[in-house]
């Protein structure tokens, strides 16, 4: 069965630093990968998604990620933190049926 | 997303009483869906919809029935509310093509007492 892991609950970084969230997942064929961000009380906006291709793939917002076969893996990065980015950011995998999997979500603080 | 409603964004509710929240969109997709998020478990799929009277369980369907009578609308309904379904419920939409990845609704804030 399909799965995403998101080891990091909560990270907190200093406004101007970078900023690396962690995902790794479980998928039988090629993935497509996306990552949402969810503002406090908000719905999920789409960050940005890889499904073939270069593996750097660059979002919104200033955002890129990296797929990693070899290590299942997905990570979301920023090279320098805006106080408005603190939110909370969800990894997911397509699956099977149209479907989206989603990891549990690392909420980030961004401290001044 | 203004493609995307849900409705009501906020209800407060009895154990035991039923109640239906619904999802509307404008944008003719194929694909719908209703999810639960609760902390630390992300969002969790209850039910989606493959097309009009198309539809299939998610991994969290129990208590829970849906039904879509037209390509817009996708309704959510609780048959008999519990604590436990005290949530925040999210809909999404969708096209048949795994890349594109959801639109979302706004949510809907439920608190059963």
């Amino acid at each position: 069965a399909q799965s995403v892991t998101q080891p990091d609950i909560h990270i907190t970084v200093s406004e101007g630093a970078s900023l690396e969230l962690r995902c790794n997942y479980s998928y039988g064929a090629t993935p497509y990968l996306f990552w949402y961000v969810q503002s406090p009380g908000q719905g999920l906006q789409l960050l940005l998604k890889y499904f073939s291709g270069d593996t750097l793939v660059q979002g919104i917002k200033g955002f890129e990620a990296e797929f990693k076969r070899s290590q299942s893996s997905f990570n979301l990065r920023k090279p320098s933190v805006h106080w408005s980015d603190a939110a909370e950011y969800f990894c997911a995998v397509g699956a099977q049926g149209n479907k989206l999997v989603f990891g549990a979500g690392t909420i980030l603080r961004v401290k001044s | 997303d203004a493609g995307i409603t849900q409705s009501p964004r906020h209800k407060v509710t009895e154990t035991g009483t039923p109640v239906t929240l619904r999802c509307h969109q404008t944008e003719n997709h194929r694909y719908m869906y209703w999810y639960r998020q609760d902390p630390g478990h992300g969002l969790r799929l209850i039910h989606y919809s493959y097309g009009v009277k198309d539809t299939d369980k998610g991994e969290v369907s129990d208590g829970y029935s849906v039904s879509r009578s037209k390509t817009e609308d996708f309704l959510l309904t609780l048959e008999s509310a519990t604590s436990s379904q005290t949530s925040v419920y999210f809909c999404a939409i969708s096209e048949p093509d795994r890349g594109r990845g959801y639109t979302f609704g706004s949510g809907t804030r439920l608190t059963v007492v």
